[in-house]
């Protein structure tokens, strides 16, 4: 169960757009389309951003989609906006009943 | 509107024992799958637990098996985490989270978290 590796941190100017890698292994990421992304702003719950890799809950802004390749998944934030900045969060079912968080990215809009 | 409301932590020595409850209302609990979620000061989110939503299986983390027991009464619309033998890098904020209908354990409600501090 070791966490997925993100980058730590990623910037962008408003209006602009910026990737998150989250790199897993076979038997997490890469086995399983059960990629998931949270944004938290500290001092508040998490938010679920996007499910099964790519999905969007109703009430999240089309900015914000993902994809997956191999063993690395991503999320793209476009249009950058100033209440974008927060720290994101990829995570994957990881089997035999685990779940697996990724380390993590903040990311500033400059 | 779905509301998670943890409570139980505080500040607790290494090696005794405390348990978290998380207060669910707003949807009917006994149908979701949940889970404990924390996140150690500095660091980021570490997956804990999962509870059945008939509470007929569950699974926690190598880092607390043994240790942390994730539980449910559904005549209650309430989770639990008791946790014992408690040790310094248990300390975090502790939340609960909702597993929602899809597949691969999508976590659409959290709650605000509850601070657990092991220090002697």
């Amino acid at each position: 169960q070791s966490a997925l590796t993100q980058p730590p941190s990623a910037s962008g100017s408003p209006g602009q757009s910026v990737t998150i890698s989250c790199t897993g292994t076979s038997s997490d990421v890469g086995f399983y389309d059960y990629v998931s992304w949270y944004q938290h702003h500290p001092g508040k719950a998490p938010k679920l951003l996007i499910y099964e890799v790519s999905e969007r809950p109703s009430g999240v802004p089309d900015r914000f989609s993902g994809s997956k390749s191999g063993n690395t998944a991503s999320l793209t934030v476009s249009g950058l906006q100033a209440e974008d900045e927060a720290d994101y969060y990829c995570s994957s079912f990881a089997g035999s009943n685990s779940y697996v968080f990724g380390t993590g990215t903040k990311v500033t809009v400059l | 509107q779905v509301q998670l409301v943890e409570s139980g932590g505080g500040v607790v020595q290494p090696g005794r024992s405390l348990r978290l409850s998380c207060a669910a209302s707003g949807f009917t609990f006994g149908s979701f799958g949940m889970h404990w979620v924390r996140q150690a000061p500095g660091k980021g989110l570490e997956w804990v637990a999962v509870i059945w939503s008939d509470g007929s299986n569950k699974n926690s983390a190598d880092s607390v098996k043994d240790r942390f027991t994730i539980s449910r009464d559904n005549s209650k619309n309430t989770l639990y985490l008791q946790m014992n033998s408690l040790r310094v890098e248990d300390t975090a904020l502790y939340y609960c989270a909702r597993e929602g209908y899809n597949d691969g354990w999508p976590l659409d409600n959290w709650g605000q978290g509850t601070l657990v501090t092991v220090s002697s």
